[in-house]
């Protein structure tokens, strides 16, 4: 299994619901990464964990929330978002944390806040 | 300064062309540096890792000058279905990956 699962694909939500998105990999890598992209913008980092532990928040408002739960699975729980929030939420994963290690993209979860 | 930097584009180009992306970064420690490829509403992919060395994968040729902190993709006879957004990327302290903004390529017929 090469692959990261990203669920689901797509997404509405109004400002007031709360959410998740969900990420999962079986390649035992040991850090996962949340990503944020914009229309015709290229991918800025919002999230590192490694060995299950976060170690790079970029600043991300508190409305965005990360969860690992363990090694093969990363969430993102989503609460009151405004509508600029909308983008495509990208989770990858690669090995040791190592940019040049397996670094492997899930497809994506297309949201849109209304 | 931007971490990495590259011209948007777009590049209209027609099949066969020759087409050259250049890319520059800012941190002389960075380390790994790679070409992405991201097609429309799709996650990016890696295209290829760039070494001091070069390195070629058949049609793709990537070039990094660490003196200069340069990074270079030539894609030779291009073919319709190389039409997408490069992205050049270096790597970071944490494992994570650092994008310049892309850029896009139109193969013509």
């Amino acid at each position: 299994d090469t692959e990261v699962t990203q669920t689901p694909k797509h997404l509405v939500m109004g400002m007031t619901n709360k959410k998740s998105l969900k990420c999962e990999q079986h390649m035992g890598h040991r850090a996962m990464y949340w990503y944020k992209q914009k229309a015709k913008k290229p991918p800025e980092l919002m999230f590192v964990y490694s060995y299950e532990k976060l170690s790079i928040n970029e600043s991300v408002p508190s409305r965005f929330s990360p969860e690992c739960p363990n090694s093969s699975l990363l969430n993102l729980h989503l609460h009151a978002l405004q509508p600029e929030d909308s983008a495509l939420y990208l989770c990858a994963s690669s090995q040791e944390g190592r940019a040049n290690y397996g670094y492997t993209f899930g497809s994506g979860t297309r949201l849109t806040v209304v | 300064r931007k971490e990495v930097e590259q011209d948007p584009g777009p590049f209209n180009v027609p099949e066969g062309a020759t087409v050259a992306f250049n890319c520059t970064y800012s941190n002389s420690a960075s380390q790994s540096f790679f070409w992405y490829r991201q097609d429309c509403r799709k996650e990016p992919k890696l295209l290829m890792s760039v070494y001091s060395s070069g390195n070629e994968d058949g049609r793709f040729t990537a070039q990094l000058n660490r003196a200069s902190q340069y990074i270079s993709l030539l894609i030779r006879d291009s073919k319709l279905s190389d039409s997408a957004t490069y992205l050049c990327v270096m790597g970071g302290s944490q494992g994570n990956l650092i994008f310049g903004k892309g850029t896009k390529l139109s193969v013509k017929p």
